[in-house]
C-alpha cells in the first residue's frame, strides 16, 4: 500500500524566520498532493494544494513544490509568525484516497 | 454554504458498549469519508462512500465497526463493542465528485473516550 513519511516530525522556528516540510510517497501513481493544517482541538483544514501537471505553486506565505520524479513535495511558509504554529499533515492522493502524512508540529516563537 | 455537521462533538463510554456518531455532509457532496484520528497521528481512512455506495472500507475494523449512508447523503459510523484502542477523533469528510480531484472539507469531528 500507500507509504506516505514526513520530515521532520517536529520544528520549530523564530517568527519571521521560514519554514520547510518534506513529504515522501511511494505512490507513482499519485497526482494530487495537498497540505492540511490542524490547530490544536481542531479539524484538519486545506491550506494549499498542487496537482502532478505543476511544478510549483504561491499563495502568499505559503508555497508547495513537487519533484514527482523523486516522490516528494514539500510545504514551505515564509515569513513565518505565531499563528502558523499547529500541525501540518501531507496527503498525497491515488484514486480517490488521500493518505495522511505521521504530522509535522511547527512551533513558531515569538 | 454550510459546512461538514457531526454529532456528538464528545462521547464517553465504557468499553464494551456501543456507541454511534452521525455526519451530514455539504450539500451536493456526492463523496464521504469517516476517518479516526488517534492523538498524536495523522488521520487513517476507515470508510469512503460515493453517493450511497462504499468505494474503500479496506481499513474498517469490520468485526466492531460499521457504516452506511443511506439515501446517499447522511452517514452514521457505529462501534459495538468499543475497546479502549479506539478511543480517538472520528472525523466525516466530504468532496464533491470522485472524478474530479477536490479538497476535503472535514467537520469538527467526535472525540471518543472509551474507559
Amino acid at each position: 500500500g500507500e507509504n506516505v513519511e514526513q520530515h521532520p516530525s517536529t520544528l520549530s522556528v523564530q517568527e519571521g524566520d521560514s519554514a520547510v516540510i518534506k513529504c515522501t510517497y511511494s505512490d507513482s501513481a499519485s497526482n494530487y498532493f495537498p497540505w492540511y493544517k490542524q490547530e490544536l482541538g481542531k479539524r484538519p483544514q486545506l491550506i494549499i494544494d498542487i496537482r502532478s501537471n505543476v511544478g510549483e505553486k504561491k499563495d502568499q506565505r505559503i508555497a508547495v513544490t513537487l519533484n514527482k520524479t523523486a516522490k516528494h513535495f514539500s510545504l514551505h511558509i515564509t515569513e513565518t509568525q505565531p499563528e502558523d504554529s499547529a500541525v501540518y499533515f501531507c496527503a498525497p492522493r491515488n484514486t480517490g484516497k488521500l493518505i495522511f502524512g505521521q504530522g509535522t508540529t511547527l512551533q513558531v516563537k515569538p | 454554504e454550510a459546512g461538514v455537521a457531526q454529532s456528538p462533538r464528545y462521547k464517553i463510554i465504557e468499553k464494551r458498549q456501543s456507541v454511534a456518531f452521525w455526519c451530514n455532509p455539504i450539500s451536493g457532496h456526492a463523496t464521504l469519508y469517516w476517518y479516526q484520528q488517534i492523538l498524536g497521528q495523522g488521520p487513517k481512512l476507515l470508510i469512503q462512500f460515493q453517493n450511497n455506495g462504499v468505494v474503500d472500507d479496506s481499513q474498517l475494523p469490520k468485526d466492531r465497526f460499521s457504516a452506511e449512508r443511506l439515501k446517499g447523503v447522511d452517514s452514521t459510523l457505529k462501534i459495538q463493542p468499543a475497546k479502549l484502542e479506539d478511543s480517538a477523533v472520528y472525523l466525516c469528510a466530504s468532496s464533491g465528485k470522485r472524478e474530479t480531484i477536490e479538497p476535503l472539507h472535514f467537520g469538527n469531528g467526535t472525540r471518543l473516550t472509551v474507559t
